[in-house]
């Protein structure tokens, strides 16, 4: 079974603090996916990134960063955390074509205080 | 621009009976996919069942089965024999090179 794992399901972070959201997949995925889950606003897409190194904006990129140096491996950036990043953070991987699903972590809930 | 639209934030079944979620999509692509996706309280997203555009037939997995209108943009699931285990938030999505997502309908089964 693919597998999907966020470095922490629950994070308690201050105003201004720079904040790392880990994820690995391990099914040699090219997709790897960051979204953020508020209620009612369903999920918005912050990051994708389709190759190692490559990476391109989604509808709601302000306020954060990735990296991917690994195939494996998409993180998450919040450069100067902000109350009103206080969120579900969710991570997803997927084939590039071929039999496309997105299968997803278990979610880090952030809360910015 | 793709947009996914539910416009059903919360619906209620009757354990036993059956429920259709309404999802609408917009793209001007031909070939593309579709999902449903569940999200229990418990919070993994999971993948309910998968349509290719390029496919007539409705896909179907046990009680789930969709119904899907590609000239009128439309991806409805029908939960049939709803369970107290089908509550959940459950998102429509579309595949173009990356996954949109509606925003979601909240599922209450009723014992």
């Amino acid at each position: 079974d693919v597998k999907v794992t966020q470095s922490s399901r629950y994070l308690v972070k201050r105003t201004g603090e720079k904040v790392f959201l880990e994820c690995v997949q391990d099914m040699d995925h090219e997709n790897m996916f960051w979204y953020r889950q508020d209620p009612g606003l369903g999920l918005r897409l912050i990051y994708f990134s389709y190759d190692v190194k490559m990476k391109e904006k989604g509808d709601i990129p302000e306020g954060y960063s990735v990296s991917r140096e690994k195939k494996e491996r998409f993180s998450l950036i919040l450069e100067s955390a902000s109350t009103n990043q206080t969120s579900m953070y969710l991570c997803a991987s997927s084939l590039f074509q071929g039999v496309v699903e997105a299968f997803f972590g278990q979610g880090t809930r952030l809360t910015v205080v | 621009a793709q947009t996914v639209t539910q416009s059903q934030p919360e619906m209620s079944v009757q354990e036993a009976e059956t429920v259709t979620l309404s999802c609408t999509y917009d793209t001007s692509e031909s070939d593309y996919y579709l999902f449903w996706y569940k999200q229990p309280p418990s919070r993994q997203m999971i993948l309910v069942i998968r349509q290719e555009a390029y496919k007539q037939q409705n896909a179907t997995e046990n009680r789930f089965s969709v119904n899907f209108q590609k000239a009128a943009k439309s991806f409805s699931l029908k939960i049939s024999d709803s369970q107290l285990g089908d509550a959940a938030m459950y998102f429509c999505a579309l595949y173009e090179n990356q996954f949109y997502f509606g925003t979601g309908t909240s599922l209450t089964v009723i014992p």
